[in-house]
C-alpha cells in the first residue's frame, strides 16, 4: 500500500522569505502523480501544485516550486516570498495513474504559520 | 469555476441517531468522494463513486454507507452514529478520463454527543 509521510506537524516562517515543507512517500508504482493541497483556516482544500511522476522537470507555480526527487520518493515544497495568506495546512497526496483507480493517499499535513 | 458545496458547516446529533451528509457539485463530473479529517491523521477515504449507483469503499468504510441516485449528489450516511464518528467531512468531485485534481467542497464539522 502506498504511504505517504509529512514528518513536520508545524512550520513557521517570516513574511517575504522562503519556507520548504517536505514530503516522502513509499510505492513500488513507477508512474503516478503527486499533489500538495492548501487549507486555509476557512477550511475549502485547493490544489497547490502537482507533479507527474515521468517527468523529470520540477513542477513550478508562481511563488511555490517542488524539488521532486523521484528515486529517493522525495516531494518537497517550496515557497517563496511568502505571504501572510500562505497561512495553512498543506497536505502532500500522492495518486495512482492506472485506470479507474482515482484514490488520493493524503500525508497528515503540515501547518505552516507566518510571521508578520 | 467548480463550485462543490455541502449541505452543512456544522452539525450536532446524538448517539444512534441516523445522519445524512449531502454533496452537490456543478461540473458533471463523474468521480465523487468522501473523506474524513481528523488532526494528525490526515485525510482518510471513506467510499467513493464512478458513476450514477456506483459505489465503492475507501480506506475506513465502517459505519458509514453512501448513495448516489443522480450524477451531481452523492450522500454519505451514518446508520447509526457514534462518539468516535466527531470529525471533518470533505467531499469531492473529479473530472474522468482527463484527471488532474480533485475539488473539495468547504468541509462538515459534526458533532455526535
Amino acid at each position: 500500500a502506498q504511504t505517504v509521510t509529512q514528518s513536520q506537524p508545524e512550520m513557521s516562517v517570516q513574511e517575504a522569505e522562503t519556507v520548504t515543507l517536505s514530503c516522502t512517500y513509499d510505492t513500488s508504482e513507477s508512474d503516478y502523480y503527486l499533489f500538495w493541497y492548501k487549507q486555509p483556516p476557512s477550511r475549502q482544500m485547493i490544489l497547490v501544485i502537482r507533479q507527474e511522476a515521468y517527468k523529470q522537470q520540477n513542477a513550478t507555480e508562481n511563488r511555490f516550486s517542488v524539488n521532486f526527487q523521484k528515486a529517493a520518493k522525495s516531494f518537497s515544497l517550496k515557497i517563496s516570498d511568502s505571504q501572510l495568506g500562505d497561512a495553512a495546512m498543506y497536505f502532500c497526496a500522492y495518486r495512482r495513474i492506472n485506470f479507474g483507480n482515482e484514490k488520493l493517499t493524503f500525508g497528515t499535513g503540515t501547518r505552516l504559520t507566518i510571521i508578520p | 469555476d467548480v463550485k462543490v458545496t455541502q449541505s452543512s458547516r456544522y452539525l450536532v446529533k446524538r448517539t444512534g441517531e441516523k445522519v445524512f451528509l449531502e454533496c452537490v457539485q456543478d461540473m458533471d463530473h463523474e468521480n465523487m468522494f468522501w473523506y474524513r479529517q481528523d488532526p494528525g491523521l490526515g485525510l482518510r477515504l471513506i467510499y467513493f463513486s464512478y458513476d450514477v449507483k456506483m459505489k465503492e469503499k475507501g480506506d475506513i468504510p465502517e459505519g458509514y454507507s453512501v448513495s448516489r441516485e443522480k450524477k451531481e449528489r452523492f450522500s454519505l450516511i451514518l446508520e447509526s452514529a457514534s462518539t468516535n464518528q466527531t470529525s471533518m467531512y470533505l467531499c469531492a468531485s473529479s473530472f474522468f478520463p482527463r484527471v488532474r485534481e480533485q475539488f473539495f467542497g468547504p468541509g462538515t464539522r459534526l458533532t455526535v454527543l
